[in-house]
């Protein structure tokens, strides 16, 4: 086990309803990714926070936003949801330095989200 | 845009056999790779990593190797056993340092007795 977590594990909404999915991360991590999994696909990055400020974003829409707090625990939210965004949605931790540092991602177990 | 991709996406191995797996990548930036397996119902567990600098690296039955002149990654796994069955992903950082990974879209390996 990662020692990452994520809530809820499996959740149902409907065309225009919000979601927010929470992740905690490994303990001594400061970085948080979030990512999107289609069935049968590969993860996509969505974006990236670090020490509470996002550090890089995927080609996804605004409606997609996130949270960082100060114990560097996550939340991903999703305005106006599409059947499109219907997959599982991955947090990964991971140890960042201020002037960037490519250090290992380590991956929560996931939220699968089904929009009806 | 440039993206990584696998050659197979199903690899069927006989338990004792050695698997490879293969992946083709094409952003000629990108200086770190991860190989993660994920097993149905799971988040992605990493299996091994490897920086641009080297072109092998060796962890506990898995080997990575990366050829950067072709832009080419392997996963090679000895004597899979049937928890090896899995979908393998790579992946490349997205040409910054934070890591930031794009993947490819899986190798499904099923191990048979």
């Amino acid at each position: 086990e990662t020692g990452v977590t994520q809530s809820p594990t499996h959740l149902i909404k409907t065309r225009g309803q919000q979601v927010t999915l929470r992740c905690s991360s490994q303990s001594g991590h400061n970085t948080v990714s979030w990512y999107q999994q289609a069935l049968g696909q590969g993860p996509q990055f969505i974006f990236q926070y670090y020490r509470e400020e996002e550090n890089g974003r995927g080609n996804f829409p605004p409606r997609f936003s996130g949270l960082q707090f100060p114990n560097y625990s996550s939340e991903l939210n999703v305005n106006a949801l599409e059947l499109d965004d219907s997959a599982l949605y991955l947090c990964a931790s991971s140890w960042g330095l201020a002037g960037g540092s490519q250090e290992t991602q380590y991956f929560g177990p996931g939220t699968r989200l089904l929009v009806l | 845009g440039e993206s990584v991709g696998l050659h197979l996406p199903t690899l069927s191995v006989q338990e004792g056999d050695n698997s490879i797996i293969n992946c083709a990548y094409s952003n000629s930036a990108s200086d770190y790779f991860i190989w993660y397996k994920q097993e149905s119902g799971k988040g992605p567990q990493f299996i091994i990593d490897i920086r641009s600098n080297m072109d092998k690296r060796q962890g506990q039955r898995v080997t990575v190797l990366l050829n950067k002149t072709v832009k080419h990654l392997s996963l090679q796994i000895a004597a899979t056993q049937p928890g090896d069955s899995a979908v393998y992903f790579c992946a490349e950082n997205m040409g910054d340092s934070w890591g930031k990974l794009q993947f490819g879209a899986g190798t499904q390996v099923v191990v048979t007795p």
